[in-house]
């Protein structure tokens, strides 16, 4: 069975980045892919971008791109979330999910990111 | 890129069918078969319901089902349980090597 384990919650200042892993026990990454998906306090979930092998290199949605990169260290099955330039509209859980199928059918437990001065 | 649109909220009592829309456009939803919908309790990661428009992952109770007309996806819930309380959210490719989100839909179960 497939679980992905992510780090742990996060405090950050405005302007600073933050670097969120997920572990992939059970299985790997290579395969299927990853994205990293954002949910803010009482929203709905925001694709923000991830790895697909198919197409061989990252993707992120427009409304990140620039601050958002997504990476993955096949050696050690984690796969890793940068984002930078933090804002205080970023505080969310950010959760790393496995595609399979067009669809994500593993996901991580959450990390909460908060952002404030 | 706006978020595909669902329903805030729609309700149902016990047994009987609901069904949860998501518009997109020519662009996302009507241009692949590729919508897939999540469960997500309070508190908790989403969790895989209906994969590539009306497929079922193993373990998923046969009366999720989905389907697509034109720019609109479709999930259906029928013989509603109380378990079934919860926000769901629909998933599509919108090309170019990205995925956008409904907005989410609370179900009530009265």
């Amino acid at each position: 069975q497939v679980q992905l384990v992510q780090s742990g919650a996060e405090v950050k200042k405005p302007g600073s980045s933050v670097k969120v892993s997920c572990k992939a026990s059970g299985g790997t990454f290579s395969n299927y892919g990853v994205s990293w998906v954002r949910q803010a306090p009482g929203q709905g979930l925001k694709w923000m971008g991830g790895i697909i092998p198919i197409f061989g290199t990252a993707n992120y949605a427009q409304k990140f791109q620039g601050r958002v990169t997504v990476t993955t260290d096949e050696s050690t099955s984690i796969a890793y979330m940068e984002l930078s330039s933090l804002r205080s509209d970023d505080t969310a859980v950010y959760y790393c999910a496995r595609h399979w199928r067009n669809s994500f059918d593993f996901w991580g437990q959450g990390t909460l990111v908060t952002v404030s001065s | 890129q706006s978020a595909l649109t669902q329903p805030a909220s729609v309700s149902g009592s016990p047994g009987q069918s609901i069904t949860i829309s998501c518009t997109g456009t020519s662009s996302d939803v009507g241009s692949y078969n590729l919508v897939s919908w999540y469960q997500q309790h309070p508190g908790k990661a989403p969790k895989l319901m209906i994969y590539e428009g009306s497929k079922r992952p193993s373990g998923v109770s046969n009366r999720f089902s989905g389907s697509k007309s034109g720019n609109t996806a479709s999930l259906t819930i029928s013989g509603l349980q109380a378990e079934d309380e919860s926000d769901y959210y629909c998933c599509s490719y919108a090309g170019s090597n990205t995925l956008i989100f409904g907005g989410g839909t609370k179900l009530t179960v009265l």
